[in-house]
């Protein structure tokens, strides 16, 4: 019940396309959902998150979409650069200073 | 901009030796954590830490882990007799919480090799 399932794996994407990762979790009382990005040899670095409040969120080229029935969200990425090239993981967590349980990663290539 | 910094950047030990790591937080965050991650795999939650007192731990936490905040700065993960299944980058990452805050921010990471 503590999983996140994330999918593709892994993708490759031309530039300017638009690169999509989806996740799914099983507990209901997970409320923040946020999106990291990691470069090798790096921690994750936070990009953007959501609530359950709402159902989409756009902070500049990246979008994520919530749909609390389906307990499903997904990471959107507008016009992706080759700069964008990097492991992408969704994750959960319950409430502040809870433990985030991370989804398995994507590995994003994007192609000049 | 605030960073959580984490020392060294690469351990290697001997299995059975001790090892701490360590995590400066962010200076005006309250809550503390410790992720691994075994190469190429997801991001796995070891311990938190609020208050001077673990608040959550997974089953990953063993006996052979403990964390401590020795002083009002540094945070350390100490485990006491490494396993070769131990080599792994350890995340250090703290959140501030006391607005409702979630977002937690990581460090760049220690990366333990047990040989």
């Amino acid at each position: 019940q503590q999983q996140v399932k994330q999918s593709p794996q892994s993708l490759i994407v031309q530039k300017g396309g638009i690169s999509i990762i989806n996740c799914a979790y099983e507990n209901t009382a997970f409320d923040y959902f946020p999106w990291y990005q990691q470069f090798p040899g790096k921690g994750p670095a936070l990009l953007i998150a959501i609530r359950p409040d709402v159902s989409e969120k756009k902070e500049g080229r990246f979008t994520i979409s919530f749909n609390k029935s389906a307990k499903q969200f997904s990471l959107h990425i507008m016009d992706s650069q080759p700069g964008d090239s990097a492991t992408y993981f969704c994750a959960a967590s319950r409430n502040a200073g809870n433990m985030l349980t991370f989804g398995g990663g994507t590995r994003l290539m994007v192609k000049p | 901009e605030p960073e959580v910094t984490q020392t060294p950047s690469h351990q290697v030990t001997q299995m059975g030796q001790e090892v701490i790591l360590r995590c400066v937080p962010i200076s005006n965050h309250l809550y503390f954590y410790w992720y691994r991650q075994i190469l190429g795999q997801k991001v796995e939650f070891l311990v938190s830490f609020y208050n001077n007192e673990i608040s959550e731990k997974s089953e990953i936490f063993d006996d052979q882990f403990s964390v401590e905040r020795p002083d009002g700065s540094n945070f350390t993960l100490k485990i006491r007799s490494t396993k070769l299944e131990d080599s792994a980058m350890y995340f250090c990452a703290s959140s501030e919480t006391t607005r409702g805050g979630y977002e937690q921010y990581f460090g760049p990471g220690t990366r333990l090799t047990v040989t």
